[in-house]
């Protein structure tokens, strides 16, 4: 079945660096393109990243442009987000979501947490 | 900035018409998505492109759209309707944004 499997979540000291990783399975990876959204404890959903479905282009939400980044293996089926120089106010469940003009698949999420 | 307002929360007795509004300047240029988000879970996909159903999803969501809002409304409200529920549209005309709402509590009384 269609599936979104995030990992490499976890805590992390502030101005340190984390990687997620998103696996997804049952569909052509890399017909899709793909984002990541963040939701922190007892908050909302917020939109964090976007990249094309071949990697070509790439879109960020103001806060964590050039601390974050959104890239793709299309061989491996897999979504990433390098997340650099983190800070207290990243702590969120990182979801992993699938464009079909719309977020229609969602991953289960991973926490990142960065202490203040 | 782009901005897609709710009210925090709406209570309905079971069986009643819960309606959850969407307000936002954009809204009447691009389509509303609507995401059911219950504890501990993923959000999930109930209304797309304003109105359309995806599949799975019950007859009793339905959505609309009259200038700058948007409505959800569950007809026949069920216990296991009652959940976080969440707006969304996009800005895909030029730099890419995609809001979410503020998000509304649906409680079933």
């Amino acid at each position: 079945q269609v599936q979104l499997v995030e990992s490499g979540g976890g805590v992390v000291q502030p101005g340190r660096s984390l990687r997620l990783s998103c696996a997804a399975s049952g569909f052509t990876f890399s017909n899709y393109d793909m984002h990541w959204v963040r939701q922190a404890p007892g908050k909302g959903l917020e939109w964090v990243a976007l990249i094309w479905y071949d990697g070509s282009n790439s879109y960020y939400i103001d806060s964590v442009k050039g601390r974050f980044t959104i890239s793709r293996d299309n061989s491996k089926n897999t979504l990433y987000l390098q997340m650099n120089s983190l800070r207290a106010e990243d702590t969120a469940v990182y979801y992993c979501a699938r464009d079909k003009d719309v977020f229609d698949i969602w991953g289960q999420g991973t926490m990142v947490t960065v202490p203040s | 900035s782009y901005e897609l307002t709710q009210p925090p929360s709406v209570s309905v007795s079971p069986g009643q018409t819960a309606r959850i509004t969407c307000s936002g300047d954009a809204l009447p240029k691009q389509y509303a998505y609507w995401y059911q988000q219950k504890p501990g879970q993923a959000p999930v996909l109930v209304i797309y492109k304003d109105s359309e159903r995806p599949s799975g999803i019950p007859e009793r969501f339905s959505g609309s759209s009259s200038g700058t809002t948007v409505t959800l409304t569950i007809s026949g409200v069920q216990a296991e309707d009652e959940a976080d529920y969440y707006c969304q549209s996009a800005d895909t005309s030029g730099t890419y944004r995609y809001v979410f709402g503020t998000g509304t509590k649906v409680t079933v009384l």
